[in-house]
């Protein structure tokens, strides 16, 4: 599986906007970029993925970089309900579609 | 909005026994998965299943443990002989295709002593 790299950990104040980075440098040309993430004590939740292209939802926004050797996840205003680890994962599909968490980026939001 | 289920929520045994952990997946979806997490470490794949069989599982998925989806609805993982390294939270996750959303249970959280 190709690897993915985040910080540890990024901190943010509430209601300002967070970028979260990801390199993915050896990424190929099937390989979806998604993004879950998983608050405390619950399972993780699929945020966004693309392939090429910016992406919105009404979660988040993901900027995919034009060599697609790094993306970064846009929280537009956090909330303290946004504290989580996020994950960057890579899905090809060529391993029958399973997701392999890294230990993603721990977000912290203070109020 | 649809969910996954996932009962029970919290499970203790002791070493040896049987456990069954149960997952109703998304009603429409066709793949299925169940990953683990023990405290403190990162979420682990253990098996996906489509078209009612095992399509990949990990080296943690040895001989104890089973899936089964035994109706439209249900999808299990059995392990057969807990052992004290099985104590994990167990998440359940399905997909429609492959390469979207999965789409994760609350988890089943189990104590083997």
């Amino acid at each position: 599986d190709a690897k993915t790299t985040q910080p540890n950990s990024m901190e943010s104040n509430e209601e300002e906007p967070v970028h979260l980075p990801c390199n993915h440098s050896t990424i190929s040309g099937t390989d979806y970029i998604h993004w879950y993430r998983q608050l405390p004590s619950q399972g993780p939740e699929y945020v966004i993925h693309g392939l090429t292209s910016n992406v919105n939802n009404r979660m988040a926004s993901l900027a995919i970089a034009e060599d697609r050797k790094s993306s970064t996840l846009i929280l537009h205003r956090a909330t303290l309900r946004d504290a989580a680890v996020y994950y960057c994962i890579l899905n090809s599909g060529g391993s029958n579609y399973k997701l392999t968490f890294g230990k993603g980026t721990l977000l912290t939001v203070n109020p | 909005e649809p969910e996954v289920t996932q009962t029970p929520s919290h499970q203790v045994t002791q070493m040896g026994q049987e456990v069954i952990l149960r997952c109703v997946p998304i009603s429409n979806h066709l793949y299925f998965y169940w990953y683990r997490q023990i405290l403190g470490q990162k979420v682990e794949f253990l098996v996906s299943f489509y078209n009612n069989e095992i399509s990949e599982k990990s080296e943690i998925f040895d001989d104890q443990f089973s899936v089964e989806r035994p109706d439209g609805s249900n999808f299990t993982l059995k392990i057969r002989s807990t052992k004290l390294e099985d104590s994990a939270m167990y998440f359940c996750a399905s997909s429609y295709t492959g390469v979207e959303t999965q789409y994760f249970g609350p988890g089943t959280r189990l104590l083997v002593l």
